[in-house]
């Protein structure tokens, strides 16, 4: 049992390049979400979905876009990198509205130059 | 709006210190209050749920307790494998799908 897989683990862009990160769960989970984590800091959540179709902002959506065409993808995509997107971005899921632990993945450290 | 405040912010004890991590929250409205343990270059391992004051829960060398205003994670003679950073989280009422996070305490254990 996989759980939370994301890739890629590491990716260096150059300012304005643009990439997608991927998540993708073997969990059949309802609920996804993306974090990012700055040096020092907590969480910080970016986009969260509570099913296929359904998406919504966090506390940092500003730079990032979300889709969700499947239950197992959660993909993030960045358009124009700037150097305040370096970070590590987590994503995670759980399993419905009365499952409230969330699983993450490893993460993807990012870094724009 | 929901706050997470976790001190000390770096914590180091020799093995065998016992010690406790404090998690101070404000929510709306408590659904409940998560602890997770993170090791350098790996994602959040859950530990614990509490959801009630009162509550408490523990783990090998861990015993999480929870009140109306804050939560406690104690660890008892701690070995250095329980060397990593431990993230406490709120689920309020209001944003039932959402955790909000503190910075997290990184704790090192020396031999």
């Amino acid at each position: 049992n996989a759980g939370v897989t994301q890739t890629p683990k590491f990716r260096i862009l150059k300012i304005g390049q643009s990439m997608t990160l991927q998540c993708t769960q073997d969990m059949n989970h309802n609920y996804m979400y993306w974090y990012r984590q700055d040096p020092g800091m907590g969480l910080k959540l970016i986009y969260y979905s509570v099913g296929a179709g359904i998406t919504d902002k966090g506390e940092v959506p500003n730079g990032y876009n979300v889709s969700r065409s499947t239950t197992e993808d959660f993909p993030l995509r960045l358009e124009l990198a700037a150097p305040s997107q370096t970070s590590v971005y987590f994503c995670a899921s759980r399993a419905g509205r009365d499952k409230n632990i969330q699983y993450f993945g490893a993460g993807t450290r990012l870094s724009v130059l | 709006e929901d706050q997470v405040t976790q001190s000390p912010e770096a914590l180091r004890l020799q093995e065998g210190e016992s010690s406790s991590l404090n998690c101070s929250y404000t929510v709306s409205g408590l659904r409940g209050l998560f602890w997770y343990r993170q090791d350098p270059g790996k994602g959040p391992e859950f530990l614990f749920t509490l959801y009630s004051a009162g509550e408490e829960k523990e783990k090998e060398r861990l015993k999480a307790t929870l009140t109306k205003k804050e939560s406690f994670l104690h660890i008892t003679a701690p070995k250095p494998e329980d060397s990593a950073t431990y993230l406490c989280a709120v689920q309020g009422l209001q944003g039932a799908q959402k955790l909000v996070f503190g910075q997290g305490t990184r704790l090192t254990i020396n031999p």
